[in-house]
């Protein structure tokens, strides 16, 4: 059973068309919610960290919040240079630091 | 601004060659790890590292595998008889806390 699920796999946009990509987790006690950017052929590139509902982060024109449940990464007037895969990673139980969902993979048209 | 480096960016090798792929964390972290991730797939861990030795480490990383930090800046992955199936992105990553994880370019690993 996944204990990160990402929706949707895939989101394209017009430049300044603002919207949000969703993360679910089912892991319980969570220490920590993490953000992702990865860029083709690329490591994933840190974002945010979130550790309580409630909790908001801010970068550029990106913005992420936490629920009990889900987490959200919203996408303020994006630009071409915004278009990516987006990685929501929360630490798994037993033998894994890090467990990572599929991926938003965002395209931004100019 | 401190950053993980790899390498090689890419290595191509013949199945059941021994590879060895490089990684130097950012400098004052005290936790590393290892990821991969097969094309089209999600980022899976393999291993994580601190204090000299192996913390935890995945089902996919079987007695084929081994790291290695052989000095106070390299951190190695070693695949001893690679298979078709061990062709994927490697990434390296380091953390001071054991919270954030800092990732680096990643090796692109083909076996033949």
């Amino acid at each position: 059973e996944d204990q990160v699920t990402q929706s949707p796999e895939a989101l394209r946009l017009q430049e300044g068309e603002s919207s949000s990509l969703n993360c679910s987790y089912t892991v319980s006690g969570l220490r920590g919610l993490f953000w992702y950017r990865q860029d083709p052929g690329k490591g994933p590139e840190f974002l945010f960290t979130l550790y309580s509902a409630g909790e908001e982060k801010e970068k550029e024109r990106l913005k992420a919040t936490l629920t009990k449940k889900e987490s959200f990464l919203h996408i303020t007037a994006p630009k071409p240079e915004d278009s990516a895969t987006y990685l929501c990673a929360v630490p798994g139980g037993g033998n894994t630091p890090l467990v990572f969902g599929k991926g938003t993979r965002l395209s931004v048209i100019a | 601004e401190p950053e993980v480096t790899q390498t090689p960016s890419h290595q191509v090798t013949q199945m059941g060659q021994e590879v060895i792929l490089r990684c130097v964390p950012i400098s004052n972290h005290l936790y590393f790890y290892w990821y991969r991730q097969i094309l089209g797939q999600k980022v899976e861990f393999l291993v994580s590292f601190y204090n000299n030795e192996i913390s935890e480490k995945s089902e996919i990383f079987d007695d084929q595998f081994s790291v290695e930090r052989p000095d106070g800046s390299n951190f190695t992955l070693k695949i001893r008889s690679t298979k078709l199936e061990d062709s994927a992105m490697y990434f390296c990553a380091s953390s001071y806390k054991g919270n954030e994880q800092f990732f680096g370019p990643g090796t692109r690993l083909t076996v033949l």
